[in-house]
């Protein structure tokens, strides 16, 4: 009973360097949501994924860029990290498009901290 | 600007003392709000969904409200295990939750 699983939990990366993030999940659903969450600021949506092989910007995109592959994984990079991208990073997952009785299930998100 | 705005941003309450906490919101064309418990080092679980003004949605010691400009979370004789941060979302256009800032709340026993 996974639900929406993040790997890494946690992760240190100097200025410049780059990663990937992923988001697993095993209820089959179609949208997948990456979020990043700094505080006194709430949630704020980087990109989203509609279904497989599709991938779209939310409101704050730059410096980021995805891909959805397989309908379960959802990957966020990261190509050259910056101080402002220090973050906890959290993915998340609906079976349809918001909010037709969807409720949407988070990961346990991803502390990165860029020095 | 579309904005989500939550209050007070802490509260604290002794168990059993009822208060209600606030998400005002001014984005146009309202399709959804949403309420959800969120736990230290943890992400966000979902509570309610309220899609127009005059709904209520119950589940335990918490009751959620809207109106045309506002939503509130009313939480009656509040336990310590009621403790956390709750965060209000709204949806307004495609799939996009604008999400208020949280009420952190602690219940003292």
């Amino acid at each position: 009973n996974a639900g929406v699983t993040q790997t890494p939990k946690f992760r240190v990366l100097k200025t410049g360097q780059s990663m990937t993030l992923l988001c697993a999940q095993d209820m089959n659903h179609e949208y997948m949501y990456w979020y990043r969450q700094d505080p006194g600021m709430g949630l704020r949506l980087i990109h989203y994924s509609v279904g497989e092989g599709t991938t779209a910007k939310g409101e704050v995109p730059d410096g980021y860029n995805v891909s959805r592959l397989k309908k379960q994984n959802f990957l966020l990079g990261l190509e050259s990290a910056a101080p402002s991208q220090t973050s906890v990073y959290f993915c998340a997952s609906t079976t349809g498009p918001l909010p037709l009785n969807t409720e949407a299930f988070f990961g346990q998100g991803t502390r990165l901290t860029v020095v | 600007e579309d904005q989500v705005t939550q209050s007070p941003e802490a509260l604290r309450l002794q168990e059993g003392e009822s208060s209600s906490l606030n998400c005002s919101y001014t984005v146009s064309g309202l399709r959804g709000l949403f309420w959800y418990r969120q736990d230290p080092g943890k992400g966000p679980e979902f509570l309610f969904t309220l899609y127009s003004a005059g709904e209520e949605k119950e589940k335990e010691r918490l009751k959620a409200t809207l109106t045309k400009k506002e939503s509130f979370l009313h939480i009656t004789a509040p336990k310590p295990e009621d403790s956390a941060t709750y965060l209000c979302a709204v949806q307004y256009n495609n799939n996009d939750m604008r999400f208020g800032a949280g009420t952190r709340l602690t219940v003292k026993p």
